[in-house]
């Protein structure tokens, strides 16, 4: 598609509970990363894969969190056990090259109770 | 320490004026790229302007051009003739090559909230 797609668009979880989010890149970019804005303004970034490849996933928080993006299916984020501090927006971003724009999805709002 | 930061946390502008949003960065690797975004209240992130260590040029997209001054690490956003749709968050970002061990993602600035008044 032409725009990155994000789903669900929102995402309500009790403490101690899965989530699973979904994001399907622009056709043809091999680059997708995963980053994590809370309070509106502070943005981290999770992880990124070239095409179903780790490329950097030194912002993971390891234990809780995964991440995958196989071929011919959509890319996930799954957080293992919430905590009420991963209540965040989660926006998945691709690009076409590396050091390309990367373009935002309209993110998924995660709340945890 | 910051690698980006944007220290107009808000700014109120008349319709028309043009706009500066400053950003400074922080990065001991030659090869970075730095980015603006734009996140109108409705919270999708819009790119708007890209500029490279190395382009000669300051970039420049429609009403949109990046001030870029490599010696002193700055990199401003101008938006000429503003317009009340310009009202939004404005995010600074940057990316340094992952041959610098840096992270391969982009790290962002905590924003400039930017209200353009009639």
């Amino acid at each position: 598609g032409e725009e990155v797609a994000q789903t669900p668009k929102h995402l309500v979880r009790g403490e101690g509970q899965k989530a699973k989010l979904y994001c399907a890149p622009i056709k043809g970019h091999s680059y997708v990363f995963w980053y994590q804005q809370v309070l509106k303004n502070e943005f981290k970034f999770l992880i990124s894969f070239q095409n179903e490849n780790v490329f950097d996933e030194t912002g993971m928080p390891k234990e809780r969190f995964s991440a995958k993006c196989l071929p011919n299916s959509p890319c996930s984020l799954e957080i293992q056990a919430t905590k009420l501090e991963d209540s965040a927006v989660y926006f998945c971003a691709s690009s076409q090259l590396q050091v390309n724009e990367q373009f935002f999805g309209p993110g998924t709002r995660l709340t945890v109770l | 320490a910051q690698k980006i930061t944007q220290t107009q946390p808000g700014m109120f502008v008349q319709e028309k004026e043009a706009v500066t949003l400053d950003c400074t960065y922080d990065t001991s690797d030659p090869s970075y790229g730095l980015f603006w975004y734009k996140q109108p209240s409705s919270g999708e992130m819009i790119f708007l302007i890209y500029q490279g260590s190395y382009d000669q040029q300051n970039a420049t997209e429609g009403r949109y051009s990046l001030n870029f001054q490599k010696a002193r690490k700055s990199a401003n956003l101008v938006i000429s003739a503003s317009q009340l749709g310009d009202s939004a968050m404005y995010f600074c970002a940057m990316r340094e090559s992952n041959s610098g061990g840096g992270a391969d993602g982009l790290t962002f600035g905590k924003g400039t909230h930017l209200i353009i008044q009639p």
